[in-house]
């Protein structure tokens, strides 16, 4: 199984910031990685595929990059509407897909 | 715009069989472009996929729940369903549906609201 690894597990920034939010993999998987954003009674939203890919109507300043076991997401300036719980998953090898335990992006 | 809602009961006793439906609109299960799948999250905790399904019946399961686990999809109705045996607190979570669209890659594109999910006696 590969296990995902996301740090830190809470990320305090301000408005306006710029967020940095790491995901490693216990194997090389490629660029197989997708980042999720989660807010509080919501099902989380696809954001990045590809590891640098954003899905539809994401916006710019939400950014990924890396490949292999290293992978940033990065929110250049950070909106009230970021402040949420993000998880990548990796989709290189399975059974099982899996997911980083989330870092949480608070004010 | 496609859309996921999943169904059941809320509540089983410990030992007791998980059922869950999830009702797909703006899509059809019968698509060979993607699968179906279900993941949960245990209240404030992470994200745990379960396994998915096609629409020609062939599923994968996580081996951590493989034993306990069977998905399956009813093309009329346009839904897929799950079923969890042997049920304990530990599977207390909210239950998501989603599809995996897998020329992007198996990832989650379109996802349920969730339902929760309680093991009680």
């Amino acid at each position: 199984e590969i296990v995902m690894t996301q740090s830190p597990a809470t990320l305090s920034v301000s408005p306006g910031e710029r967020a940095t939010l790491s995901c490693r993999s216990s194997q090389d998987i490629n660029s197989n990685l997708a980042w999720y954003q989660q807010k509080p009674g919501q099902p989380p939203r696809l954001l990045i595929y590809g590891a640098s890919t954003r899905a539809t109507g994401i916006p710019a300043r939400f950014s990924g990059s890396g490949s292999g076991t290293e992978f940033t997401l990065t929110i250049s300036s950070l909106q009230s509407e970021d402040f949420a719980v993000y998880y990548c998953q990796q989709h290189n090898a399975w059974p099982p897909l899996t997911f980083g335990g989330g870092t949480k992006v608070e004010i | 715009q496609v859309q996921l809602q999943e169904s059941g009961p809320g509540l089983v006793k410990p030992s007791e069989t998980l059922s869950l439906t999830c009702t797909v609109s703006g899509a059809s299960v019968t698509s060979g472009s993607y699968y179906w799948s279900w993941i949960r999250q245990p209240p404030g905790k992470g994200l745990e996929w379960i396994g998915y399904i096609y629409y020609s019946g062939s599923t994968t399961y996580n081996p951590s729940l493989k034993s306990r686990v069977t998905i399956s999809i009813d093309t009329a109705k346009n839904q897929f369903s799950l079923k969890l045996s042997s049920a304990t607190a530990a599977d207390t979570a909210i239950y998501y549906c989603a599809r995996i669209a897998p020329h992007w890659g198996f990832l989650f594109d379109f996802w349920g609201q969730g339902t929760l999910f309680t093991v009680s006696s």
